[in-house]
């Protein structure tokens, strides 16, 4: 079946450093979604991605899609506290009502 | 505006003992609605979901089944529950397909 990757799996950073995490499918997507779960909260929608290599920006925030839409990242610049969490890409396949969810990352930042 | 309602927030079970969660939206109509389960640490796995009424798609065969009784009522039943059965259960609803999911605040078990 459908299967949706992520790395790393945990991720300790200092504050004010570069955070990167990587979403891999093992079929292509017709889009992909991003979602943050804060520790003992559940999944908040983030963005979605829709078109062959887009970009999109939310304040310190870069999330990317793949041209072959099979992959995606999100990038933090300059890291804070608040955003400790984990990290989820959900993969939407063409044809299908199912978000298959990948295995997260879990951020944390170190003031 | 809409809102998804989901209890109870923490249950502790014995094993062998039946299940009955209940997840409910407000505010919309006709949504597609979603059961995950999330092992401590872990990702989210897709148990069921409904596109309609009486519509129910499985995803893991398991000793967990889930129901449609009404547009907006979603629950997650088991006969006997299993120690394995423990987890963060959290329900959700979308509009359409491919648009975002919208997640309760779940449900934690412990089978004990």
């Amino acid at each position: 079946g459908q299967q949706v990757m992520q790395i790393p799996q945990y991720q300790h950073v200092q504050e004010g450093e570069d955070f990167t995490t990587y979403c891999n499918s093992s079929t292509t997507l017709s889009n992909i979604q991003w979602y943050k779960q804060r520790p003992g909260g559940h999944p908040v929608f983030l963005i979605q991605l829709v078109k062959s290599g887009e970009v999109k920006k939310q304040k310190r925030l870069t999330f990317q899609f793949g041209e072959a839409k099979k992959n995606s990242s999100l990038h933090i610049t300059a890291t804070q506290t608040t955003d400790v969490g984990t990290y989820f890409c959900a993969g939407l396949t063409s044809g299908t009502y199912k978000y298959i969810f990948g295995t997260g990352t879990r951020l944390k930042v170190l003031a | 505006s809409q809102t998804i309602h989901q209890w109870p927030a923490t249950l502790v079970q014995p094993v062998g003992s039946p299940l009955s969660l209940e997840c409910t939206v407000e505010g919309t109509s006709n949504p597609n609605l979603y059961w995950y389960r999330q092992a401590a640490g872990r990702g989210l796995q897709l148990l069921f979901y409904s596109v309609g009424i009486g519509q129910i798609s499985s995803e893991v065969p398991q000793n967990l089944s889930a129901s449609r009784p009404q547009d907006r009522q979603f629950i997650l039943s088991s006969k006997k529950l299993l120690l394995s059965d423990s987890g963060f259960y959290l329900c959700a609803w979308s509009v359409i397909q491919h648009t975002e999911a919208f997640f309760g605040q779940g449900t934690r078990l412990t089978v004990v």
